[in-house]
């Protein structure tokens, strides 16, 4: 058990639909970092957050966005899902940027 | 463009065998570089981390090489067991981002 929470773990949704994920950290790290694992992709890395402000930003698309709060726990909110979006979402977290990063579980988003 | 690529999608090997996995890239600079075990449907797990300045490192049954002029780093599993089945994943960090290659499945056959 890395620390990191993740929920929901499962999510089937429609397209068009909006879906929000939840990432709670580690107790202590102040950065957290999304990334998206589909078969044909690998994990791409989508974007970073460290203590509250976003620090590096991925191959994200503009219908994606997310957010850190002063608590630490981070929201990932997909919208006007596509088939293509189906996949599993990991985040991660650290003590800070550079550091080793610890993964969560993952949520499966299923589109259909 | 920039490019990580592991040497092969698959390995299978003999228990007590070294395994060996490689991780190419080219157009970056990191300032280090880290391999990860993933298992189905899990998130990855850290293994090791090896700084620019570091030739090897080693942690139990597993060494890490690091080789900035190749632009190579090599992954060992010495005395391979059934329970390293899983897919290795190697990743760069540059500006302030981890990129993964696509890593190798190795199967250790008992």
């Amino acid at each position: 058990d890395s620390g990191v929470t993740q929920t929901p773990k499962h999510l089937i949704t429609a397209t068009g639909q909006r879906v929000t994920l939840r990432c709670s950290p580690r107790s202590g790290d102040l950065s957290v970092y999304w990334y998206q694992q589909s078969l044909d992709q690998g994990l791409q890395f989508l974007i970073q957050y460290y203590n509250g402000e976003e620090r590096a930003k991925g191959n994200i698309l503009e219908r994606f966005s997310a957010q850190q709060f002063p608590d630490l726990h981070s929201e990932l909110n997909l919208s006007s899902l596509e088939l293509g979006d189906s996949a599993l979402y990991f985040c991660a977290s650290s003590t800070g940027p550079e550091e080793t990063q610890y993964f969560g579980p993952g949520t499966r988003l299923l589109v259909l | 463009s920039q490019k990580i690529e592991q040497n092969s999608e698959a390995l299978n090997i003999q228990e007590g065998k070294t395994a060996t996995l490689t991780c190419n890239y080219t157009n970056y600079s990191p300032a280090y570089l880290q391999w990860y075990r993933q298992d189905p449907g899990r998130g990855p797990v850290f293994l090791l981390l090896i700084r620019e300045n570091e030739k090897e490192k080693r942690k139990e049954r597993l060494k890490v090489t690091f080789d900035t002029t190749l632009k190579q780093s090599l992954f060992h599993i010495t005395a391979s067991q059934p329970a390293d089945s899983a897919t290795y994943l190697c990743a760069l960090e540059h500006d302030y981002k981890l990129s993964f290659g696509a890593g190798t499945t190795v199967t250790v056959r008992a």
